[in-house]
């Protein structure tokens, strides 16, 4: 069955602090993942990591994939009030109509 | 906003009755999918329409049960409702003509607590 499996569940930082998360998965015929931000209702589209090594960026955010380990961190640096949030990580199983969820990292950013 | 539309926001029902709930896609969407997620939980998949057809289901009782209409806009249907059926009901619309090819757009989604 696949599975997506992530790390810490919740998480408190100062402002200014660095986070790293971290989803690992086991999935038949892996596509893609994705991570996802949660604020209040609807998950946000942050990045979408299908090959290995590969480092996507989006201004503090950051994340990269580990196929062969079957990992991947979101990075946030200098974390802001607003960074606050669920953060949802999914894998895309190849030939599926769905994405599988972990449970998320609840991240709360304190000034 | 992604343009996907969730009615109503949230509702309360009791145990043994029926709900529905509705979603707009975004513009130029073909595909949508439902997913409920529970308090502390990630999104968990139901089902997924296209062409008016469920092209996937999760695992899920047949008392969940949707329809897709002709303008591509889609409706989840759950019987005899249960306490653990309180839960956020996210509708996803993509244009992948079914497959799926990556990144979702999500509604706001529907509360519903059942009491």
């Amino acid at each position: 069955e696949d599975k997506v499996v992530q790390s810490p569940l919740s998480l408190v930082v100062h402002e200014g602090d660095t986070v790293t998360l971290n989803c690992s998965y086991e999935v038949t015929n892996f596509r893609s993942l994705l991570w996802y931000k949660q604020e209040k209702k609807a998950p946000t589209f942050l990045f979408m990591l299908t090959s290995s090594g590969i480092e996507k960026k989006s201004g503090r955010l950051s994340s990269i994939l580990d196929k062969k380990e079957l990992f991947s961190i979101l990075n946030i640096t200098a974390t802001q009030t607003g960074d606050s949030a669920v953060y949802l990580c999914a894998v895309e199983p190849g030939g599926s109509e769905k994405l599988v969820f972990g449970k998320g990292t609840k991240l709360t950013v304190n000034p | 906003e992604t343009g996907v539309t969730q009615s109503p926001t949230h509702l309360i029902k009791t145990r043994g009755q029926q709900v529905t709930l509705r979603c707009s896609s975004q513009s130029g969407h073909n595909t949508v999918s439902w997913y409920q997620q529970a308090l502390g939980q990630g999104p968990q998949f139901i089902f997924q329409y296209y062409r008016e057809e469920e092209n996937g289901r999760g695992n899920f009782p047949p008392r969940f049960s949707g329809l897709q209409f002709p303008n591509y806009s889609s409706e989840l249907n759950v019987n005899a409702l249960e306490l653990d059926d309180s839960a956020l009901y996210l509708c996803a619309s993509t244009q992948s003509g079914g497959a799926l090819t990556g990144e979702l757009f999500f509604g706001e989604g529907s509360r519903l607590t059942v009491l």
